[in-house]
């Protein structure tokens, strides 16, 4: 793979269900991000990670969780969905945190 | 709070200059990141500016001005494949972006 890869790339969910979505990204970039992104609304931070063993809140976390186990890979868990969660989801990543942002191809997630 | 104002739309012609504004509010600032978006794709990284003053990338050029919370992006020479949205985000003292709801950019042939 080159870059930075999210799997499903659609996905629709009943309320209630739980899910992750994948990232996984081969640059060996140490910061990476979840975003959101809603219609007429700038992309929001959903959770980050600066280094691997940490993560940390961003602007709207919850009813998100996420876990950064090692370099690579940084999944995002909706432990039980709700239909205000529908949204494409784009994970990020960059070298450090104040470097520019790669992005993946996103998901896109919905919830009945 | 925090605050990325930039137009919602802009239609501009083939061949032609536009210029995509930013205002911004934000608690501290480390540098101002312009990102291209095209419909139903990720964004993609297109400019950053920390200093005041002009950065220019082949066709497209992105100002700062610091004291008044304002940049602009400039693309010159517009070609169709340029119809985007275009993201103005700003890097706040936490090192996190807060980023505007993005400009999309017609262009009419």
């Amino acid at each position: 793979i080159a870059g930075i890869t999210q799997a499903p790339t659609s996905q629709i969910l009943a309320a209630g269900r739980r899910m992750t979505l994948r990232c996984t990204q081969d640059m060996r970039h140490n910061a990476m991000y979840w975003y959101r992104q809603d219609l007429g609304l700038g992309l929001r931070l959903i959770h980050y990670s600066n280094t691997a063993g940490t993560t940390g809140k961003g602007e709207v976390p919850d009813g998100y969780s996420v876990s950064r186990a090692n370099t690579d890979d940084f999944p995002l868990t909706l432990a039980s969905a709700v239909p205000s969660q529908t949204s494409v989801y784009f994970c990020a990543s960059s070298r450090q945190g104040m470097d520019e942002q790669f992005f993946g191809p996103g998901t896109r997630l919905t919830v009945l | 709070g925090q605050n990325i104002d930039q137009p919602t739309e802009m239609t501009a012609t083939e061949g032609a200059i536009v210029q995509i504004n930013c205002t911004y509010q934000t608690s501290g600032f480390n540098g101002l990141f312009w990102y291209q978006q095209h419909a139903g794709e990720a964004p993609t990284f297109l400019s950053y500016n920390v200093l005041d003053g002009l950065e220019e990338k082949g066709r497209f050029s992105s100002f700062l001005s610091r004291s008044k919370g304002y940049s602009y992006l400039l693309l010159k020479e517009l070609q169709m494949k340029d119809s985007a949205s275009y993201l103005c985000a700003v890097m706040d003292s936490n090192y996190q972006l807060i980023w505007g709801a993005g400009t999309k950019l017609i262009i009419k042939p």
